[in-house]
């Protein structure tokens, strides 16, 4: 069975800095490309970033872009993403989401349960 | 970057009724284009890929069509355990954009 568990979601202020952690099992992490979504409370889906199955090619978001850094250690099954910087709009459900094509691309066909980030001063 | 619009924002319908969602892209995607369902407080779950192949365990009520830039998702019987907010999402290239959601209701 595919888990995704995702850690790290704290209150932060305004500036600072996070790392967030998605735990993967139940499937061969490193055939695949992961992604991280996020949801804003009350509002929708919105894509943040994605690192291909190698770790070589990483893409993001134009909201979080040189802000946000996603990376993966495929020996510990572990997907992440660093977030400096934090906005007020910053704040939302974060999910750790699965693609669905070994070593292409394809559509979101597991996901996590979400962590979330509230940033606040 | 590639923009994806979808309509309606909400609908109402009754049990039985044909609902129909539509996503549009900017430009052409060809057939890269995903359906998930979002219940309330739930996570999203994939309903349909490559624009029109239903996903595992998907209830055949549901279906997809389009290629392109223009697209739909529709219930042929909407069923109450369908009260959710569907949302459509590009898989040809980075940034992978949602749609903005069309949440549906039961009148």
């Amino acid at each position: 069975e595919v888990q995704l568990v995702e850690s790290g979601g704290v209150v932060v202020q305004p500036g600072g800095s996070l790392r967030l952690s998605c735990s993967a099992s139940g499937f061969t992490f490193d055939d695949y490309t992961m992604h991280w979504v996020r949801q804003a409370p009350g509002k929708g889906l919105e894509w943040v970033s994605l690192i291909s199955w190698d770790g070589d090619n990483t893409y993001y978001a134009d909201s979080v872009k040189g802000r946000f850094t996603i990376s993966r250690d495929n020996s510990k099954n572990s997907l992440y993403l660093q977030m400096n910087s934090l906005r007020t709009e910053d704040t939302a459900l974060y999910y750790c989401a699965k693609d669905s094509v070994v070593s292409a691309w394809g559509s979101l066909d597991y996901w996590g349960q979400g962590t979330l980030v509230t940033v606040s001063s | 970057d590639i923009q994806m619009t979808q309509s309606p924002s909400s609908l109402s319908a009754s049990v039985g009724d044909r609902v129909t969602i539509t996503c549009r892209a900017s430009q052409g995607i060809s057939n890269y284009l995903a359906w998930y369902q979002q219940k309330p407080g739930k996570d999203p779950k994939l309903l349909i890929y490559a624009a029109s192949t239903l996903q595992s365990g998907v209830p055949s009520r549901f279906s997809g069509s389009g290629s392109g830039t223009d697209f739909t998702l529709t219930i042929s019987s909407l069923q109450p355990e369908d009260v959710a907010t569907y949302y459509c999402q590009k898989y040809n290239s980075a940034p992978r954009t949602f749609g903005q959601g069309t949440k549906v209701e039961i009148k």
